[in-house]
């Protein structure tokens, strides 16, 4: 069975940073693309960007670029999301979700989300 | 960017209604769309991919159309478990968007 987990629950002071981490199991780890996906309390939701998991390679949405950073470690099928400098409106829903063998494809099992607080 | 414009932003249907969802893209995204369902609390789960191809396990009372820029998601005689938010999703470009959802209550 196709597995997504993430670690859990995080508060943070404006200006810090946050890692969640999103572990994989059921599948061949490599065979998906990695995506992160965030979602405001009451709100839609917002694409941040993709992994390769192969390659290590990244794409962000502008709005992350120099702020966000996707890893992955291939020993253990997890991909990692930090997010620094945060601030209040980063207040979130974070989720990791993963498509077949393409960015491009849809995302076809997410994980259970992490929720990020931001608050001084 | 390309934008995503659901309409409408919320309707109130009947169990057994059939219910369309309308999605507008700013440019022609081919077919490049997929719909996913949120319920409260829960993460997102995808119905259709490419427009039109329902998701393996999706009941087929879930259906997607359209092309270009226009793009529906149809679902017949809706169920107490259907009530949920709805959202497309272009994976035409980066970076990928979505549409700003469509919540489906209860009348």
């Amino acid at each position: 069975q196709v597995h997504l987990v993430q670690s859990g629950a995080e508060v943070k002071k404006p200006g810090a940073s946050v890692k969640v981490s999103c572990k994989t199991s059921g599948y061949t780890f490599t065979d998906y693309y990695f995506h992160w996906v965030r979602q405001a309390p009451g709100q839609g939701l917002e694409w941040m960007g993709w992994i390769n998991p192969n390659s290590g390679d990244t794409s962000y949405a502008q709005k992350f670029q120099g702020r966000a950073i996707m890893t992955r470690d291939t020993s253990i099928s997890t991909v990692y999301m930090e997010l620094n400098r945060l601030r209040p409106d980063d207040t979130a829903v974070y989720s990791c979700a993963r498509s077949y063998d393409t960015p491009y494809s849809a995302m076809d099992v997410w994980g259970q989300g992490t929720t990020v607080t931001v608050s001084s | 960017d390309i934008q995503l414009t659901q309409s409408p932003s919320s309707l109130s249907a009947s169990v057994g209604d059939r219910v369309t969802i309308t999605c507008r893209a700013g440019q022609s995204i081919s077919n490049y769309v997929n719909w996913y369902q949120q319920k409260p609390g829960k993460a997102p789960k995808v119905l259709i991919y490419g427009a039109s191809s329902l998701q393996s396990g999706v009941p087929s009372r879930f259906s997607g159309g359209g092309s270009g820029t226009e793009f529906t998601l149809t679902i017949n005689s809706l169920q107490p478990e259907d009530f949920a938010t709805y959202y497309c999703q272009q994976s035409f470009i980066i970076p990928l968007t979505f549409g700003g959802g469509t919540k489906v209550e209860i009348k």
